[in-house]
């Protein structure tokens, strides 16, 4: 299992700024995962954040609207960057330790952009 | 394009009442199942999962669920529903294309009423 801090819980910002969120987990895991919750609607892959190496982006998502840090096995960083509107959402990382095959969330972080 | 579909937006139950939410997912290939529970203020949370055998699997509080493989289907049931489970449920798949990412459904919000 894995336990995973997220941080901020809730924000409201002004459009144009940049909000980093932090996900700490409570033990090494290789994978970390990004996703979005738009209003109303289900959970959407923005990338998958593995350590060393570059965050894989999917369709839709760009390394420059939503840059990823992951400077170890139990942290990583979401930038959202030059914030619209649009990007009202909630923001949930997650991991999936090897061995474990359940997936485990973070409380997510809720963006207001105003 | 894999997808997961959930038949119902918003349910309302009233207490005893017993409930199914259906699930169907898009892939040919062999798949992992999962339904996740969100209550209100709460992360994500797993309430069971398929990966093979029995295809009638029971997970916590009372619900389970059932993989019908002709129907590309996993839908959950409970039969006596409390004011407790209002919640958002997720259906989820993750299949060997995936990697271990998951694609989830758009959600079903259960309502019970007291």
């Amino acid at each position: 299992s894995a336990v995973i801090s997220q941080k901020p819980s809730r924000d409201i910002c002004q459009r144009g700024t940049s909000l980093t969120i932090q996900c700490q987990v409570d033990s090494q895991v290789t994978m970390m995962f990004w996703y979005r919750q738009q209003p109303g609607q289900s959970l959407t892959l923005i990338a998958t954040a593995n350590q060393g190496s570059e965050a894989t982006y999917e369709s839709g998502f760009v390394i420059d609207k939503f840059p990823i840090s992951r400077p170890n096995l139990t942290f990583s960083t979401l930038t959202v960057s030059n914030m619209s509107p649009e990007d009202s959402s909630i923001y949930l990382c997650s991991v999936r330790p090897r061995g474990d095959t359940e997936a485990f969330f973070g409380q997510g972080t809720r963006l207001t952009v105003v | 394009a894999q997808s997961v579909s959930q038949h119902n937006h918003h349910v309302i139950l009233s207490e005893a009442a017993s409930l199914e939410l259906g699930c169907n997912y898009s892939y040919g290939g062999t798949v992992n199942l999962f339904w996740y529970v969100q209550y209100p203020g709460q992360h994500l949370q797993l309430l069971l999962k398929y990966f093979s055998g029995d295809p009638l699997v029971k997970g916590i509080k009372g619900f389970e669920a059932e993989f019908i493989k002709s129907k590309f289907s996993f839908n959950l049931r409970k039969p006596s529903v409390q004011w407790s489970d209002t919640a958002e449920y997720f259906c989820a798949v993750n299949g060997d294309n995936y990697g271990q990412n998951f694609v989830f459904g758009p959600g079903t919000r259960l309502s019970v009423l007291p």
